[in-house]
């Protein structure tokens, strides 16, 4: 069973260009996170998804900042016009259900860097 | 805010010794999830305790639950070099979204 695959592993932008982030939750998983970690920090939650739901976006940024998850294939997080800030790494998580019961499997991220 | 804060920041140890990290919430939660993450790389789960729980083990890993403090403690025994990695605690609170609400982490450090 493979696990929480993400891609690309690392990506360069320049300001004002788009980001796509993809991720595949584990099989049988359809719950899917999506959290931002800077430089020695921890992470910070972003967007709760299951399929073809927005369940929570709290943590989004109100722009530039969106998220699916559709019927078929990956979880895409997409981030318009990039900022320097925007560079860190993003993880993706997966988990079969909800209710507080289950763990969360994290992706290997994604590192952005916006030149 | 109802970030967890790991204690300490950072802990530096020779193998062999137990290494002992803390952490505490605000706000009342559903279960309680340690990970460890090493340089540059994904985290990896260690441990998730529900609330009703007070202590769980897996292997060499002892983390205990105590929701009238509001706090947590992971003990990693008879430590080796490969379990240098920050670790960190996160939290899905009670009311909530499944979000995992994470601390800082402590930084550990086991030297051979």
């Amino acid at each position: 069973n493979a696990g929480v695959m993400q891609n690309p592993r690392h990506l360069v932008r320049r300001r004002g260009q788009e980001a796509r982030l993809r991720c595949s939750p584990m099989k049988g998983h359809s719950h899917v996170y999506w959290y931002r970690q800077l430089p020695e920090e921890g992470l910070k939650f972003m967007v709760y998804l299951q399929k073809e739901n927005i369940i929570d976006e709290s943590g989004m940024p109100k722009e530039r900042f969106s998220a699916e998850f559709p019927k078929e294939g990956p979880s895409i997080l997409r981030i318009q016009q990039v900022v320097r800030g925007d560079s860190a790494a993003y993880f993706c998580a997966s988990s079969p259900g909800s209710g507080g019961r289950y763990e969360q499997y994290f992706g290997p991220g994604t590192r952005l860097t916006v030149t | 805010s109802q970030q967890g804060e790991e204690d300490p920041q950072a802990l530096s140890i020779q193998e062999g010794e137990n290494a002992t990290m803390n952490c505490s919430y605000k706000t009342s939660i559903n279960n309680l999830q340690w990970y460890r993450q090493n340089s540059g790389r994904g985290l990896v789960h260690l441990i998730l305790i529900r609330s009703n729980e007070r202590e769980k083990h897996s292997g060499r890993l002892r983390v205990t639950l105590d929701t009238s403090k509001k706090s947590s403690s992971l003990l990693i025994t008879a430590s080796r070099a490969a379990d240098t990695a920050s670790y960190f605690c996160a939290t899905v609170h009670q009311g909530g979204s499944e979000k995992l609400v994470f601390g800082k982490g402590t930084k550990l450090t086991v030297n051979p």
